[in-house]
């Protein structure tokens, strides 16, 4: 099956900088990728849909500006948190659209755990 | 908020026994789908049930729809430790948005 991977899988930074996550679909082609965030006990929130070769598109409520995404080939969508701040520690999980799917299915990564001090 | 419920939030029973967790909705949908998570860990996708199928089966699950009351369940029967995890279900409309409702922490204790 479609396989997304992630890296980092767990990160520690220190307030105020800023930390990238990767994003790779490692055996298919991916124009179209989604970034979650999950804090403890809780269930996923779709934070931004990210598209290959054009600007990301946010949900309502997240920062384009903290949260930047880019999209720049057909197998890697990245994340990168800036100026994180404790309150940004959360579970970041990414998910990729196989083209031509039923259902636009979807393919989740492990997710990447941040923790800011 | 778009966000389902589910219920129980916690469930904890013992191996072999059946498990059934419930899940709301809020928008029409195209379908509705329901993932596993162990703890730390991605998501995993179990099955798929399209708005006009009423009931699905795949090995030890069982899925039912119901659109009229925007609601879905799912049964795992003869459950194993193994199948210690969080259940979510996810709600698929028009978009390809996913809208996930809040899980189900389920525990089975051998």
């Amino acid at each position: 099956g479609a396989v997304v991977s992630q890296h980092p899988s767990w990160v520690i930074c220190k307030s105020g900088t800023s930390v990238k996550i990767e994003c790779r679909s490692l055996d298919f082609q991916a124009t179209t990728m989604f970034w979650y965030r999950q804090f403890p006990k809780q269930s996923l929130m779709l934070m931004a849909t990210s598209n290959e070769g054009s600007k990301a598109t946010y949900e309502q409520g997240v920062e384009k500006d903290k949260f930047l995404i880019n999209h720049a080939s057909l197998t890697l969508s990245t994340l990168t948190v800036t100026s994180a701040h404790p309150e940004d520690s959360s579970f970041y999980i990414c998910s990729a659209r196989v083209e031509g799917a039923p259902y636009n299915e979807q393919f989740f990564g492990p997710g990447t755990r941040l923790t800011v001090l | 908020s778009q966000q389902g419920e589910e219920d129980p939030q916690a469930l904890s029973i013992q191996e072999g026994e059946n498990a059934t967790m419930n899940c709301s909705y809020k928008t029409s949908i195209n379908n509705l789908q329901w993932y596993r998570q162990n703890s730390g860990r991605g998501l995993v996708h179990l099955i798929l049930i399209r708005s006009n199928e009423r009931e699905k089966h795949s090995g030890r699950l069982r899925v039912t729809l119901d659109t009229s009351k925007k609601s879905s369940s799912l049964l795992i029967t003869a459950s194993r430790a193994a199948d210690t995890a969080s259940y979510f279900c996810a709600a698929q409309g028009g978009s390809e948005k996913l809208v996930f409702g809040k899980g189900t922490k389920l525990t089975v204790n051998p």
